[in-house]
């Protein structure tokens, strides 16, 4: 149980596109699932805070209008990475904590960006 | 807000060796400690994970250990095998924290020597 997906694996774009990941708890709902980016080397760094129906809560120094996120239902949520540039490239990893519960993030398999 | 060091940062060990992996936190009101496992090109895993009401932790071989009032906690693997060879995190989640968001360490690269 608790299995987080994202979808794609892996996707290369040409600067100035838009890409969406999208974010699936498959087993379990979740009220709130979270967006991480990790550069080579280094740790995770939390970007937004995603909840069901309302707006996300994004992290100091991330651009709303560039990371956009959607989380219609209670189980996806979506990262849209707009006008797609080099220094965006990065593995992009959700995680979602399933509703009722107030400890345990359960981790997707990670996004894989280059943006040419 | 909530600061999270580890250390060390890379961990060289023989298999069948212990290896130790040190995180203080700086918020006091913390009350939530996972530790999770990264292998390479993938995301997280929970390995194990400790509330600030008990002091220690074990699954199999492995353990977490938490000092409160030095702010400090650790994790212990025992008879390290090939396949412990990873990058660990620990992570603290501030009990303030409106969202649960939890703050994540810098990483600790553990190579099992065979």
């Amino acid at each position: 149980g608790a299995v987080v997906s994202q979808h794609p694996s892996r996707v290369i774009c040409k600067s100035g596109t838009s890409v969406k990941i999208e974010c699936r708890s498959l087993d379990f709902q979740a009220t709130t699932m979270f967006w991480y980016r990790q550069f080579p080397k280094q740790s995770l760094m939390l970007m937004a805070t995603s909840n069901e129906g309302s707006k996300a809560t994004y992290e100091q120094g991330v651009e709303k209008d560039k990371f956009l996120i959607n989380h219609a239902s209670l189980t996806l949520s979506t990262l849209t990475v707009t006008s797609a540039h080099p220094e965006d490239s990065s593995f992009y990893i959700c995680s979602a904590r399933q509703t009722g519960s107030s400890d345990e993030q359960f981790f997707g398999p990670g996004t894989r960006l280059t943006v040419l | 807000g909530e600061n999270v060091e580890q250390h060390p940062s890379t961990l060289s060990v023989q298999e069948g060796d212990s290896a130790v992996i040190k995180c203080t936190y700086s918020d006091s009101a913390s009350n939530y400690f996972p530790w999770y496992k990264q292998e390479l090109g993938k995301g997280p895993q929970l390995i194990i994970d400790i509330r600030s009401n008990v002091g220690e932790k074990k699954d199999q071989r492995i353990a977490v250990t938490l000092n409160k009032t030095a702010k400090h906690f650790s994790l212990h693997i025992t008879e390290t095998q090939p396949e412990d060879s990873a990058v660990y995190f620990c992570a603290a989640r501030p009990r303030l924290s409106s969202a649960s968001k939890i703050i994540f360490g810098s990483g600790t690269r553990l190579s099992i020597r065979p």
